[in-house]
């Protein structure tokens, strides 16, 4: 089983859509969870990073982690086509390396 | 946007050649890292740099191998290129903690 599952999609949404992704992870060690945005041909980069349980907002992203049910949530608020890409979530335990999920392929459309 | 640098960008080779892929930070970071990428899967760990002169392989085995002379260059050396080597290699950096890494833009390898 893998450490973090995320469904490939692709999801597919009309432009000023809400956009929600998610992870689920199985190793209640981890402490860190990122979002990285991954568009066509280049590499990844952050987006969101949270520490422990709760909320975090940016802008139009908000990042939720919910430890008790090792699942973590991106949402993206008035989706624009430049949001289009790749969206990985990668989480940590203290002292260990990254580990990312196989991202979500997202689509959104004018 | 991050300073971090990979060459070639893509590189089609044949097997059995030895090839060194690039890989500079401008920013300074102490950290560095190769990770291997096949589309649609995850980031794989493949090599990971501390500092200067000190180097561990990552989670996945390779069958590359890095050096760390210097702060800013971290390149990735494949003795003998095989099929099962087509991949992309993405080089990342860090400083302090390792949870946000900037990422180059990778160099897309095919050994036919």
């Amino acid at each position: 089983q893998k450490e973090v599952e995320q469904d490939p999609g692709p999801l597919s949404v009309p432009e000023g859509a809400i956009v929600s992704l998610n992870c689920t992870y199985s190793n209640s060690a981890f402490q860190y969870f990122m979002w990285y945005r991954q568009y066509s041909r280049k590499g990844p980069e952050l987006l969101m990073y949270t520490y422990s349980s709760g909320n975090k907002e940016d802008g139009r992203f908000t990042a939720q982690v919910d430890k008790s049910s090792k699942y973590i949530s991106l949402f993206i608020r008035d989706s624009q086509p430049s949001d289009s890409a790749t969206y990985l979530c990668a989480v940590k335990a203290a002292g260990n390396k990254l580990t990312f999920g196989g991202g979500t392929r997202v689509l959104v459309k004018p | 946007e991050a300073d971090i640098y990979q060459t070639p960008r893509y590189l089609v080779i044949g097997t059995g050649k030895k090839i060194t892929l690039e890989c500079s930070q401008t920013m300074g970071h102490d950290k560095m890292y190769w990770y291997q990428q096949d589309p649609g899967m995850e980031l794989h760990l493949i090599h990971y740099s501390y500092g200067v002169n000190s180097t561990e392989k990552g989670d996945l085995s390779s069958e590359s191998t890095v050096s760390r002379i210097r702060t800013e260059h971290f390149p990735l050396t494949l003795e003998s290129a095989r099929p099962s080597h087509t991949s992309q290699y993405l080089c990342a950096s860090s400083v302090g903690g390792e949870s946000e890494q900037y990422f180059g833009p990778g160099t897309r390898l095919t050994v036919t």
